[in-house]
Order: structure tokens, then C-alpha cells, then sequence
């Protein structure tokens, strides 16, 4: 059972402009939604990050928007540059209690940013 | 500061053959996992561990076996190997309670 459903799978996007990822939970449980880059050959690395107490969450030309509504939330890079090209997978994680929280990826969005 | 460490980074392997994947931390991160990953599926949690003695079972964890003798080290062993194996393995840690995790950078295996 997949519990975050990205969107889409691959983006070609022109420089300068605003890339797009979109993801979708189930679980309502989830209070962590933390993005992730990847580059080829490479581990992922935390990018940005947002709990579900706040709709949006800026961090230079990265945002996150939050619909706790919806249970949406996406990822919006701004004036998209050839170096952003990397995969991006969104997650959710359930709240720690005490013992290992378990964070669920989505498949994952390969982004080209083209010049 | 290393950070994450993994070796080997390549390696291939014969169906039936049995390896063992090495991750070792110098962060001093309570929690280490381990993760596949495979086109379209994004990244599946194998096993993981919450401390020294401490292991249990992710997602996908058939075929697979771990322990955690030292805070530092977290070996993932392959059994049996077999084709459906063929993945990237990310080694990540985590700081107990706090949220974020640091990946190694992989290690690339393939079963033939």
C-alpha cells in the first residue's frame, strides 16, 4: 500500500522557470513532510522540510505548500536553475512517541532544468 | 567528519552467493537504517536499528539479516543473493527523536 503518491514522475523544466512537485498522503497520522534531493551517484539529502501547523514553508528559492485539507503538499522551485536537475522524493513520517518513526517516500520526481 | 560511509560502492554478484554491506556512522546517531531503492519505488526501508543490540524489521526485510554490536557500525547481509536484490542500498542515520536523516552514498549491487 502506497501512502504518498507523487507526481509526476519526470520534469523538463526551462531555466529560470517554476518547477512543480506535487505529493499525496493517506495517513493522517503523518506530522513530518520533509523533501528530499538526490544527484546521480549520490545519497538523498534533506532539502526542506514542514510540519502540518503551517501552510507554507520558504527557504530561498524552495517552497513548500501545505493543504492539511487535502493532505497535499508540494514542493515549488522557483527560477529553476540547470544545477537544480537532481530527483526529488517527498516523504511523511508519523509522529515520534518514543520509539522509531518509519518515513515513507514517494517514487520519486527526476527534474531537468534546461537551459 | 565522514559522516555516512558504505562500502563496497559496486558489486556484483552471483544468484546464490551470500555478502554483507557495510555503513558505519561517526556522527554518534542513535538510529540507523536501511533502505533500497529501485526505479519507481522510491526508497524502502529494509531493517532498522534504534541502538547497539537493538534491530527490527522494515518494509521489505526477506532476504536480508542485520545487527548492531557498536553504535558506529550497521552491516546489512545478503543470505542468498538473488535477482530480485539488484538495487541501490542507502545506509542512513538519524539523531533519536529528530527528524532528519543523513544517507550514505550508496552502494550499487547487482545479482546475476
Amino acid at each position: 500500500q502506497q501512502q504518498v503518491k507523487q507526481s509526476p514522475q519526470s520534469l523538463i523544466v526551462q531555466k529560470g522557470g517554476i518547477s512543480i512537485i506535487n505529493c499525496a498522503y493517506e495517513n493522517t497520522a503523518f506530522d513530518y513532510f520533509p523533501w528530499y534531493q538526490q544527484f546521480p551517484g549520490k545519497g538523498p539529502a534533506l532539502l526542506i522540510a514542514i510540519r502540518p501547523d503551517v501552510s507554507e514553508k520558504k527557504e530561498g528559492r524552495f517552497t513548500i505548500s501545505f493543504n492539511k485539507s487535502a493532505k497535499q503538499f508540494s514542493l515549488h522551485i522557483m527560477d529553476s536553475q540547470p544545477g537544480d536537475s537532481a530527483t526529488y522524493f517527498c516523504a511523511a513520517s508519523p509522529p515520534g512517541s518514543g520509539g522509531y518513526q518509519k518515513v515513507t517516500f514517494g517514487t520519486g520526481t527526476k527534474l531537468q532544468v534546461i537551459p | 567528519n565522514a559522516g555516512v560511509t558504505q562500502t563496497p560502492k559496486f558489486q556484483v554478484l552471483k544468484t546464490g552467493q551470500s555478502m554483507t554491506l557495510q555503513c558505519a556512522q561517526d556522527m554518534n546517531h542513535e538510529y540507523m537504517s536501511w533502505y533500497r531503492q529501485d526505479p519507481g519505488m522510491g526508497l524502502r526501508l529494509i531493517h532498522y536499528s534504534v541502538g547497539a543490540g537493538i534491530t527490527d524489521q522494515g518494509e521489505v526485510p526477506n532476504g536480508y539479516n542485520v545487527s548492531r554490536s557498536t553504535t558506529e557500525d550497521f552491516p546489512l547481509r545478503l543470505l542468498s543473493a538473488a535477482p530480485s536484490q539488484t538495487s541501490v542500498y542507502f545506509c542512513a542515520t538519524r539523531q533519536g527523536q529528530l527528524y532528519e536523516q543523513y544517507f550514505g552514498p550508496g552502494t550499487r549491487l547487482t545479482v546475476t
